[in-house]
């Protein structure tokens, strides 16, 4: 079975400190993507990776930054937490065929920032 | 700016049949996706309409109208497994998904 992998499915941290989600794909996709979802809202793309060492901003990369050392590895880390950050993190990966562009998901981190 | 919008809620009845609409207006368009999400799980590819028509893939068809900006998902004889949210997405001109909110479906005995 194709695989995306969230480290933590729960995590609970305080206001100012750094915060690490990883996530790890075993489909050998080249394109990985950070999203965090909240309720009443799209899916909002936060950044992106197509290539190894190579990152996009999405549309809220405010407070995020990533990591893509590898190409099965994607990390987000948001530097200094706020509440606002608070949210329910998806990550995916997809290959790089533009046809259907399918994306596979991992089970999501939910963050709470005290 | 880009949308997409479908209902926020629907309920309907076991072994009924069910449509969920989508309307987009994007800068672009290179394909429409229709996803499934149960409750504290991941997103799940259900199916991808890019040429206009209807595509049907068991119980679940989804049909796609460009010209008019529009999509709907069919589910037919449905089951309580089927309780979920339906997010609709559209891939735009630079090959960007614009996702909606979702439709969270309620299926009652």
């Amino acid at each position: 079975d194709v695989k995306v992998t969230q480290s933590s499915r729960y995590l609970v941290k305080r206001t100012g400190e750094k915060v690490f989600l990883e996530c790890v794909q075993d489909m050998d996709h080249e394109n990985m993507f950070w999203y965090r979802q909240d309720p009443g809202l799209g899916l909002r793309l936060i950044y992106f990776s197509y290539d190894v060492k190579m990152k996009e901003k999405g549309d809220i990369p405010e407070g995020y930054s990533v990591s893509r050392e590898k190409k099965e590895r994607f990390s987000l880390i948001l530097e200094s937490a706020s509440t606002n950050q608070t949210s329910m993190y998806l990550c995916a990966s997809s290959s790089s065929a533009r046809d259907t562009g399918e994306l596979f998901f991992g089970e999501g981190s939910r963050l709470t920032v005290l | 700016g880009q949308n997409i919008d479908q209902p926020t809620e629907m309920t309907a009845t076991e072994g009924a049949i069910v449509q969920i609409n989508c309307t987009y207006q994007t800068s672009g368009f290179n394909g429409l996706f229709w996803y499934q999400q149960h409750a504290g799980e991941a997103p799940t590819f259900l199916s991808y309409n890019v040429l206009d028509g209807l595509e049907e893939k068991g119980r679940f068809s989804s049909f796609l109208s460009r010209s008019k900006g529009y999509s709907y998902l069919l589910l037919k004889e449905l089951q309580m497994k089927d309780s979920a949210s339906y997010l609709c997405a559209v891939t735009d001109s630079n090959y960007q998904l614009i996702w909606g909110a979702g439709t969270k479906l309620i299926i009652k005995p």
